[in-house]
């Protein structure tokens, strides 16, 4: 299957600071990049979805000023997440889709991220 | 408002034995299933999906049925394996490009 790439898999940063995370389809173009959260024990929750060369679509409740979204190229999107807090503790997981691949998304493996 | 649900957070099944994991979904404007692995620490991987035109599909050990009326779907794995233990989860789109709604998981585990 397709693979996408997700780095890093786990950053422990201070409050404060902001940390990016990069996702990046290796070998296709990701026409659209979904970003999710994962809570222990729970479900995925959709961030946001992003579009190469426009705006990301933030879901309700998602600040977007808090998490930046770019998706510069068809095969890397980047969540920035700013002014971390120890609330932003979590598993993030990026997943990309092409038109020419059918409906599956495939996803990156995930990045733990721990503010202390 | 949980559009998509697994109602059992749980599942043990003896090697060998068949597996059936179980989802329900409320929204009628999906159109496009499918299921997901994941391990801990791990993105999901995609197993198979099937679309609202179908009632089955298959793909080696997995088959999933879609019953459209009752808005339920459900995942078989026969014969279940031990590597098959890790966590399940269906999703839904309202097409095959949309943006997923994953349920909350089912974790199996396939004993030996």
């Amino acid at each position: 299957g397709a693979v996408v790439s997700q780095h890093p898999s786990w950053v422990i940063c201070k409050s404060g600071t902001s940390v990016k995370i990069e996702c990046r389809s290796l070998d296709f173009q990701a026409t659209t990049m979904f970003w999710y959260r994962q809570f222990p024990k729970q479900s995925l929750m959709l961030m946001a979805t992003s579009n190469e060369g426009s705006k990301a679509t933030y879901e309700q409740g998602v600040e977007k000023d808090k998490f930046l979204i770019n998706h510069a190229s068809l095969t890397l999107s980047t969540l920035t997440v700013t002014s971390a807090h120890p609330e932003d503790s979590s598993f993030y997981i990026c997943s990309a889709l092409s038109t020419l691949l059918g409906g599956e998304a495939f996803f990156g493996q995930g990045t733990r991220l721990t503010v202390v | 408002d949980q559009q998509v649900k697994q109602n059992s957070p749980s599942l043990s099944v003896q090697e060998g034995r068949i597996s059936i994991l179980n989802c329900d979904y409320t929204n009628s404007m999906f159109d496009y299933f499918l299921w997901y692995k994941k391990y801990p620490a791990e993105g999901p991987t995609f197993l198979i999906s099937i679309s609202s035109i179908k009632d089955k599909n298959e793909d080696g050990r997995f088959t999933v049925f879609l019953n459209k009326s009752a808005k339920h779907l459900s995942l078989h794995i026969v014969p279940s394996q031990p590597g098959d233990s890790a966590v399940y989860f269906c999703a839904a789109s309202p097409t095959g490009f949309q943006k997923l709604v994953f349920g909350t998981g089912t974790r199996l585990l396939v004993s030996p």
